[in-house]
């Protein structure tokens, strides 16, 4: 299974854009970058995912290497309630299912 | 839409008891799975399922039990507490990629 590596925290300051690294050297071909967050002791909520190309939503931008052994996701103009913690997770494909396998993510603070 | 709910929102057990946490979504989703989460720690996968009668085990499925009668509904059944199970327990839901958290169910094994 491919494994994710992420910084452990991270510090933005609040209008600022909060670049968050992943690297993910072992993903396959067919495999996604998912990136969830989760809000205090809240459930964790999704953000966005891609495979090669960049993406873009309301909430923030996906960048994946062309070599796609590593990602960025952007928070365009980070506010107090982006202090959250981010996984990046890479999404297992099986026969039976798909399997999603959370690390231990980036502990973003967005400062005033 | 309701989306996933998760009863109870808190529970404290004895070592040795049993319990059932309810987990629940409305919204038809195939794939449902349990996540556990230790203080500090990101989400471990405990068992998943892809749809009705059919289950399969996660990162750390020990002590606990699973089923899968109901597109529904999918309860995860602590066996035999112990304190080591103290965590808080998030259901999940989706229909292929995305994922949908409940609130989470709060366990204190004394």
């Amino acid at each position: 299974d491919a494994k994710t590596t992420q910084p452990t925290s991270m510090d933005c300051a609040e209008g600022r854009a909060a670049n968050l690294p992943c690297n993910h050297s072992t993903i396959s071909g067919n495999e996604y970058v998912y990136w969830y967050r989760q809000i205090h002791s809240q459930g964790p909520q999704y953000i966005i995912h891609g495979l090669k190309n960049n993406e873009t939503n309301e909430m923030a931008s996906l960048i994946i290497t062309e070599d796609r052994k590593s990602s960025t996701l952007i928070l365009p103009h980070a506010t107090l309630r982006d202090t959250a913690v981010y996984y990046c997770i890479v999404r297992v494909a099986e026969e039976t299912g798909n399997q999603f396998y959370f690390g231990t993510g980036t502990s973003l603070t967005v400062i005033p | 839409n309701a989306g996933v709910t998760q009863t109870p929102k808190f529970q404290v057990l004895k070592t040795g008891q049993s319990m059932t946490l309810q987990c629940a979504q409305d919204m038809n989703h195939e794939y449902m799975s349990w996540y556990r989460q230790d203080p500090g720690m990101g989400l471990r996968l405990i068992h998943y399922s892809v749809g009705a009668g059919i289950t399969d085990q996660g990162e750390v499925p020990n002590g606990y039990n699973v089923s899968r009668s109901t597109t529904e509904d999918f309860p995860l059944r602590l066996l035999s507490a112990a304190p080591s199970q103290t965590s808080v327990y998030f259901c999940a839901s989706s229909y292929w990629g995305e994922q949908y958290f409940g609130p989470g169910t709060r366990l204190t094994v004394t």
